[in-house]
């Protein structure tokens, strides 16, 4: 089974500055997807970036990027020049890349405290 | 389309009693998805359906609970019979179609108290 480890429950940083969450996954599985996703307080969760493992590229969307690396199982998200709004908590998660199989496993979450 | 809609946003309920959850997606999604997300945890794959055909049921959906989605719209998530251990925030969540691990859109849940 898949699973998905999240080892840092909170995390702070001081607003501009860049903070890395950090996510290792275990699959025996070749073709799959990562995700990012933000939680904010009492407001649904949002994707914030997704990588495919496919592809030795790694993913940016504007401040967010990730470092994959597929031998290590590893997937960690860079947050750069932190604002107010990205306080949240961020999960991490995993789905296999099959039609017909399409539940993601998260990760238990970092919860992200931005310091003004 | 707002996005994925829950109701209602909070339920208590004493133990023992049914409850129902309504999941509207957004409207050209055909896969559905039902989590489930206690306190500490990320949420927790409950139920899929694509269109109308529920496909795959975690084993975490014990016979107490129930899901459909009767037209390939919304969807309706019963507990019946409640036990303080149901207490969680139930997500739903939908994608679209002919793609593969699409964009999943969630709603903002439902949070059920069982006392």
């Amino acid at each position: 089974a898949q699973t998905v480890t999240q080892s840092q429950p909170e995390m702070s940083v001081q607003e501009a500055e860049t903070v890395t969450l950090s996510c290792t996954y275990d699959t025996s599985e070749s073709d799959y997807y990562l995700f990012w996703y933000k939680q904010p307080p009492s407001r649904q969760m949002i994707l914030v970036i997704r990588q495919e493992a496919y592809k030795q590229q790694n993913a940016t969307e504007n401040r967010f990027s990730v470092n994959f690396q597929k031998a290590a199982k590893s997937f960690s998200l860079k947050i750069s020049d932190s604002q107010l709004g990205d306080a949240a908590m961020y999960f991490c998660a995993y789905v296999l890349s099959n039609f017909g199989n399409e539940k993601l496993t998260f990760g238990t979450g970092t919860r992200l405290t931005i310091i003004p | 389309d707002t996005g994925v809609s829950q109701n209602p946003r909070h339920k208590i309920t004493k133990r023992g009693q049914n409850v129902t959850f309504r999941c509207d997606p957004i409207s050209e999604h055909n896969r559905l998805y039902w989590y489930r997300q206690t306190l500490g945890q990320g949420p927790e794959f409950l139920t899929y359906f694509q269109n109308e055909a529920q496909l795959e049921k975690s084993r975490l959906l014990s016979d107490r609970f129930s899901a459909e989605r009767p037209k390939g719209s919304f969807s309706t998530l019963e507990i019946q019979r409640t036990e303080q251990g149901d207490s969680a925030m139930y997500l739903c969540a939908s994608s679209a179609r002919d793609s593969k691990a699409s964009e999943a859109f969630f709603g903002q849940g439902t949070r059920l108290t069982v006392v």
